[in-house]
């Protein structure tokens, strides 16, 4: 497709579930991106990958969240043994260069719920 | 660090009012870029302008105009002529300029705009 593809949409998942939320970025673009949006917030930034290099984890709130992206095309972010804490929408997004020199294209989120 | 506030969170209009959503930073770059995005109902980010902080100048887009204010670190959006379709949650953000955090955005909390017929 021509934007950016994420899934699922919707995920419902027990406490103590772990989730898998897919990200397919733009063909050809190397910075990609995961931001958490909680419920009326904006989205902080999770974590930045550099083709498959990730250059900042920072944002992850804790050690339960994980993300790859091997092959500097498809990323996927991981959250194992998830609490209600973690509802929220997940936002992928990339760009085509590395620096702020193009736009930012973001996908529709992945709405993840905990009961 | 940075920061993003976006005092108002929300705010109704009837159509064809005008309308300014206010943005204020917090930053010890001397190089950073400012944004706009619109969300929708769906979710999507969707871009509407950046702007780098060596350009001050005004810009205007069909009904959309930005006020980019170094001095009091301030990026305004005013909408005119205010329609339905403009009904979205408006994010105002900034990026740094270091390459290895890929010039990530940090987002203010967002406007809710409401326009009435």
């Amino acid at each position: 497709g021509a934007g950016v593809s994420q899934s699922p949409r919707y995920k419902v998942a027990k406490r103590g579930q772990d989730v898998a939320l897919r990200c397919d970025p733009i063909s050809g673009h190397v910075s990609l991106f995961w931001y958490q949006q909680a419920l009326g917030q904006g989205p902080e930034f999770l974590t930045y990958f550099q083709n498959e290099a990730q250059l900042d984890k920072s944002g992850l709130p804790s050690d339960r969240f994980f993300a790859e992206r091997p092959e500097g095309s498809v990323s996927t972010l991981k959250i194992q043994r998830t609490q209600q804490e973690d509802s929220a929408v997940y936002l992928c997004a990339s760009r085509r260069f590395v620096r702020e020199s193009g736009e930012l294209f973001f996908g529709e989120g992945s709405r993840l719920t905990v009961l | 660090a940075q920061k993003v506030t976006q005092a108002q969170t929300e705010i109704s209009v009837v159509e064809k009012e005008d309308v300014t959503l206010d943005c204020v930073y917090e930053t010890r770059d001397t190089t950073y870029y400012l944004f706009w995005y619109k969300q929708p109902p769906s979710g999507e980010l969707v871009f509407l302008i950046r702007r780098n902080s060596f350009d001050e100048q005004n810009e205007i887009s069909g009904r959309y105009s930005w006020n980019f204010q170094k001095s009091t670190s301030s990026f305004n959006f005013t909408i005119t002529a205010s329609q339905v379709v403009d009904s979205a949650v408006y994010f105002c953000a900034l990026s740094e300029a270091e390459e290895t955090s890929g010039s990530r955005l940090t987002f203010g909390e967002g406007t809710q705009l409401t326009v009435n017929p």
